[in-house]
């Protein structure tokens, strides 16, 4: 059970938009900065978003970040099918158990 | 180019111990807090322990507590993970992670390594 909850899967077809929310609480996303990562099969999570809606360099702007309270959500456009695969929320947390959470992961599949 | 590179991975029993490595390259590496992240076969991320530049800040998930421990040689530009009381529970793929490029607050891991496999089974 993971502290910020993700859907399990989306899906679209290519060319479409789709969002993938993360949802949380005060003790983490509500206070702290969310970031958004991609992970391609066989492969190591890869940061899409920082600082809630910032993209590093090299990460088109088909991806887009935005938080509002205790809630986060990543935004896809233009869909490709090299974009399927998992993709988690993660952020700080001033709990006791843990410093660090991360979202379930939602799968994207691109029809 | 930044990289990290984790080692030490393998099959242990239940009971037993274990001790990951991931080398930091291209960066000061006495510089930046890590991390180590898991993630169990089919499963999501799961946030393991932090430890801070000078080893000041140790951090562990209630999962591992009193079991795992990390630390760092800066002088060899490596981090640790000593894995005492394994479980099948603790069956995963081990990362090392950092925030480089946007600093600590910003709740970023940049830098990730491969990855290093644990299995712990009979």
């Amino acid at each position: 059970q993971s502290v910020l909850t993700q859907p399990p899967s989306v899906s679209a077809a290519p060319g479409q938009k789709v969002t993938i929310s993360c949802s949380g609480s005060s003790s983490n996303i509500g206070n702290n900065y969310v970031s958004w990562y991609q992970q391609l099969p066989g492969t190591a999570p890869k940061l899409l978003i920082y600082e809630n809606n910032k993209r590093p360099s090299g990460i088109p702007d088909r991806f887009s970040g935005s938080k509002s309270g205790t809630s986060a959500t990543l935004g896809i456009t233009g869909l490709q099918t090299g974009d399927e695969a998992d993709y988690y929320c993660g952020t700080w947390d001033s709990s006791l158990s843990a410093l660090w959470v991360f979202g379930g992961g939602t799968k994207l599949t691109v029809l | 180019e930044v990289q990290l590179v984790e080692s030490g991975g393998g099959l242990v029993k239940p009971g037993g111990s274990l001790r990951l490595s991931c080398a930091a390259s291209g960066f000061t590496f006495s510089s930046y807090s890590m991390n180590w992240v898991r993630q169990a076969p089919g499963k999501g991320l799961e946030w393991v322990s932090s430890i801070s530049s000078s080893s000041s800040y140790i951090y562990y998930a209630d999962s591992v507590k009193g079991r795992f421990t990390i630390s760092r040689d800066n002088a060899k530009n490596s981090l640790y993970l000593q894995m005492n009381s394994l479980r099948a529970e603790d069956t995963a793929v081990y990362y090392c992670a950092t925030s480089y490029s946007y600093g600590l607050m910003s709740a970023a891991f940049d830098i990730w390594g491969q990855g290093t496999m644990v299995t712990v089974s009979s």
